[in-house]
């Protein structure tokens, strides 16, 4: 199972737009990533999933490098309520075993 | 439409006995997963199960087990409880198994407390 590195902590200024780095060197062919966030010791929310595109929701956009070994999530413009720990994730397609690494502590501040 | 609903919310156990958490998912939702969370270890996957079989297996000891009912509702069940049990139990659903698309939607969790 392919693992994560993020940095521990960020910050980041109400409104500006915040990019998360997420290595995934050893991910496979067959594994998404995926990016929750957990908002103090609440369940995860999901937030975005790609395999090798990029991708973009109302709440984020994934880019993903061309050779998939890592990613940036970017919220457009951070508000006080993203302040979340954001964990990256692959996920072996054909299972729903989500491996969660450490994740990323964001502090929007104002 | 309801999300995932964990039951308790809360709970006390002391160490040596038993307990079972119970977890509804999205109706529709037929895949229900399992994880514990602690300050140590993070969060860490228990089980996955789908239409009552269990699919995959964290690499928990086996005091740690689970069951899904015909209605997908799931439980799962710690015995001899030890104080390193102490943890946040997530429970996640989707609406099939495994499939590129899923989505997990995750309880708000129990939260034991061994003593």
């Amino acid at each position: 199972d392919a693992k994560t590195t993020q940095p521990p902590s960020m910050d980041c200024a109400e409104g500006r737009a915040a990019n998360l780095p997420c290595n995934h060197s050893t991910i496979s062919g067959n594994e998404y990533v995926y990016w929750y966030r957990q908002i103090h010791s609440q369940g995860p929310q999901y937030i975005i999933h790609g395999l090798k595109n990029n991708e973009t929701n109302e709440m984020a956009s994934l880019i993903i490098t061309e050779d998939r070994k890592s990613s940036t999530l970017i919220l457009p413009h951070a508000t006080l309520r993203d302040t979340a720990v954001y964990y990256c994730i692959v996920r072996v397609v054909g299972t729903d075993k989500l491996i969660f690494g450490t994740g990323t502590r964001l502090q929007v501040f104002p | 439409k309801a999300g995932v609903t964990q039951t308790p919310r809360y709970l006390i156990k002391t160490r040596g006995q038993q307990v079972t958490l119970s977890c509804s998912p999205i109706s529709g939702h037929r895949s229900v997963s399992w994880y514990q969370q602690t300050p140590g270890q993070g969060l860490q996957f228990l089980f996955e199960y789908f239409s009552e079989t269990q699919r995959n297996k964290g690499n928990f000891p086996g005091r740690f087990s689970g069951r899904q009912f015909s209605n997908s509702r799931s439980e799962m069940n710690v015995s001899t409880l030890e104080l390193g049990d102490s943890a946040l139990y997530l429970c996640a659903s989707s609406l099939e198994a495994g499939l590129a698309k899923n989505i997990q939607y995750f309880g708000a969790g129990t939260r034991l407390s061994v003593l």
